[in-house]
């Protein structure tokens, strides 16, 4: 159980192209999603928090409308990387809050998203 | 975030052997830490958590140990195995409910 799944596993875009990233939890509700980016060699970095029918929570120093969140559904959450830079080629990973509610630390991974932007 | 070099620590066991990995970590808020391994090209996967109530804690094969004194956090791995070779992060809450901050990682090579 709690198995979460991101489309596409690697994406190839052009510089200035906007890219869509997509992470489901497969058998449970997930109220929050979290995304993080992970550059080679170094650690996750959290990005921004998603709340179901919500506005995301961006961390410091992440631009929200460079990096666009919804979380329209209990089982979805995309993340979309408008006019994408090669700064911006990284490891996206997301995660999902199995139990719905504050208090819960049960986050489960996606297998992340490798983007390269060209 | 902190900034983090290019260059992981890293550990290198020979299979078998015991392994043992350190994470220091800087909120003295944190009551709440997890270990994830992560192995090339995928998400983190959950190996073992612990509260501040304890100190120690087992799991199969597993033990983390927790000294809040000094903020000090450790995996230890019992008969490593070639499977293991990953790279290793800590993760801790910050007294949130429920936000992560990862440490840097160590990446543990097993020879066989």
């Amino acid at each position: 159980g709690a198995v979460v799944s991101q489309h596409p596993s690697w994406v190839i875009c052009k510089s200035g192209t906007s890219v869509k990233i997509e992470c489901r939890s497969l058998d449970f509700q997930a109220t929050t999603m979290f995304w993080y980016r992970q550059f080679p060699k170094q650690s996750l970095m959290l990005m921004a928090t998603s709340n179901e029918g919500s506005k995301a929570t961006y961390e410091q120093g992440v631009e929200k409308d460079k990096f666009l969140i919804n979380h329209a559904s209990l089982t979805l959450s995309t993340l979309t990387v408008t006019s994408a830079h090669p700064e911006d080629s990284s490891f996206y990973i997301c995660s999902a809050d199995t139990t719905g509610t504050r208090g819960s630390y049960e986050q489960y991974f996606g297998p992340g998203t490798r983007l390269t932007v060209t | 975030g902190e900034s983090v070099g290019l260059h992981l620590p890293t550990l290198s066991v020979q299979e078998g052997d015991n392994s043992i990995i350190n994470c220091a970590y800087s909120n003295s808020a944190s009551d709440y830490f997890i270990w994830y391994k992560q192995e090339s090209g995928k998400g983190p996967q959950f190996i073992i958590d612990i509260r501040s109530n304890m100190d120690k804690r087992q799991g199969q094969r597993v033990t983390v140990l927790l000294n809040k004194t000094v903020k000090h956090l450790s995996l230890q791995i019992a008969a490593t195995q070639p499977g293991d070779s990953a790279v290793y992060f800590c993760a801790e809450n910050g007294g949130s409910n429920y936000k992560l901050t990862f440490g840097k990682g160590t990446l543990l090579t097993v020879n066989p």
